[in-house]
């Protein structure tokens, strides 16, 4: 079975700061994981992917996320906070016959982001 | 624009009421999916489809029907509304199950109100 830790519920940084959302993952198999992003009212977009290529990831909106199989980790990152980063963040990990459609959703991180 | 479409937006529905959400795509996805969000529970799949003809059960499918009559559309039908059910649905897509590099593209959701 595969399940997702999102490690933090609440995030606050202050703009112009780095952000770090913690995701952590377990899996019986190499997994693909997603970060994906949801803004008030919003369906959810998708940040990023990890499918088993490089480990360090670029997303959209100068967001990025490293792979690390030894920590069973997929953090994102960003080096500098825009208001426009506030949102519910969802890691999101996908194997193979993983349940019934492979795909198991964190809980989420919502980040607020101090003026 | 390409996506996924999703109506209504908004819903008010009485407890024993029937309604059906929509979903449809335009990307040509052999894959669609369901999904029901709480607050702090992630996103939980209802059902899902890997292609016309062909749907099967979720985490929590247990007062939805669905089926996939066109690679196109896939409907969620309540039978009869409970307030349970009150949550934000959201309707998904991608390319088949094989194409483990892809992500799946989401609609804006519904806010469904049972009372």
């Amino acid at each position: 079975a595969q399940s997702v830790t999102q490690l933090d519920s609440h995030v606050s940084v202050s703009e112009g700061t780095p952000v770090l959302l913690r995701c952590n993952y377990s899996s019986s198999y190499s997994p693909s994981l997603f970060w994906y992003v949801q803004h008030p009212n919003k369906g959810l977009q998708l940040l990023l992917k990890y499918t088993s290529a490089a480990t360090l990831v670029k997303g959209i909106n100068g967001f990025e996320a490293e792979f690390k199989k030894s920590e069973t980790s997929f953090h994102l990152t960003k080096p500098s906070a825009h208001m426009s980063d506030a949102a519910e963040y969802f890691c999101v990990v996908r194997q193979p016959g993983g349940g019934a459609d492979g795909l198991t959703f964190g809980k989420g991180t919502h980040l607020i982001i101090q003026p | 624009n390409a996506g996924v479409t999703q109506t209504p937006k908004f819903q008010v529905l009485k407890t024993g009421q029937s309604m059906t959400l929509q979903c449809a795509q335009d990307m040509n996805h052999e894959y669609m999916s369901w999904y029901r969000q709480d607050p702090g529970m992630g996103l939980r799949l209802i059902h899902y489809s890997v292609g016309a003809g062909i749907t099967d059960q979720g985490e929590v499918p247990n007062g939805y029907n669905v089926s996939r009559s066109t690679t196109e559309d896939f409907p969620l039908r309540l039978l009869s509304a409970a307030p349970s059910q009150t949550s934000v649905y959201f309707c998904a897509s991608s390319y088949s199950g094989l194409g483990e590099n892809y992500g799946y593209t989401f609609g804006s959701g519904t806010r469904l109100t049972v009372v």
